[in-house]
């Protein structure tokens, strides 16, 4: 079976601070995609990125990186600089390769003071 | 561009009574995609639907829901008899094939229903 979690319920943090979001995945297959998306207050599901499981380069856009390491089971999302636009529900998501079911993790809900 | 559009936002409804909500994927996008997600939640897979033939259905997805996509664009998922458990938001995704493994998944909105 496969399962995502996202163990922060909730992160709270003043403009300006660096802020990574953690997520932990289970799964037997050996190709694989994660995902992050963003859910601010609107409800729609943004999204941030796709990898797959056989490119463990971590990537930045921004000031937005991810760090995937398959040795810990973990694709885990940074924020730099936060600004209070970065308040939302994030949520990591795995799906197996050829597959059509996102799994989701429970999210992180993030705020950002000012 | 215009994204994936879900109609309507809100739905309040008395329980027992049906419910109907509409999907329209982004245009040339040929996967759809139904899931639920209630409060503090991740979203969860209900149904996806290639073209016009729903190929997946969870188990979440009881003989009271249906799910169509009747001309390979736009989607109803319906509702019957309502329960007081199927308050959610029902969120709908499109995605292309053809350009390679498991493209994103782009999500509308969202219907959030509310059974009184």
């Amino acid at each position: 079976a496969q399962k995502v979690t996202q163990a922060q319920t909730e992160i709270s943090v003043v403009e300006k601070e660096d802020v990574t979001l953690d997520c932990v995945y289970e799964t037997r297959d050996t190709t694989y995609y994660l995902f992050w998306y963003k859910q601010p207050p609107s409800g729609e599901l943004v999204f941030l990125i796709r990898r797959n499981s056989f490119d463990e380069q971590n990537e930045i856009s921004g000031r937005y990186s991810w760090n995937f390491q398959k040795s810990t089971s973990s694709f885990n999302f940074t924020i730099t600089a936060s600004q209070v636009v970065d308040s939302a529900v994030y949520f990591c998501a795995l799906i197996s390769a050829g597959a059509q079911k996102l799994v989701f993790g429970q999210g992180t809900r993030l705020t950002i003071n000012p | 561009d215009t994204g994936v559009s879900q109609d309507p936002r809100h739905k309040i409804t008395k329980r027992g009574q049906n419910v109907t909500f509409r999907c329209d994927p982004i245009s040339e996008h040929n996967r759809l995609y139904w899931y639920r997600q209630t409060l503090g939640q991740g979203p969860e897979f209900l149904t996806y639907f290639q073209n016009e033939a729903q190929l997946e259905k969870s188990r979440l997805l009881s003989d009271r829901f249906s799910a169509e996509r009747p001309k390979g664009s736009f989607s109803t998922l319906e509702i019957q008899r309502t329960e007081q458990g199927d308050s959610a938001m029902y969120l709908c995704a499109s995605s292309l094939t053809g350009q390679g493994l498991n493209q994103p998944q782009h999500f509308g909105d969202g219907t959030r229903l509310s059974i009184l």
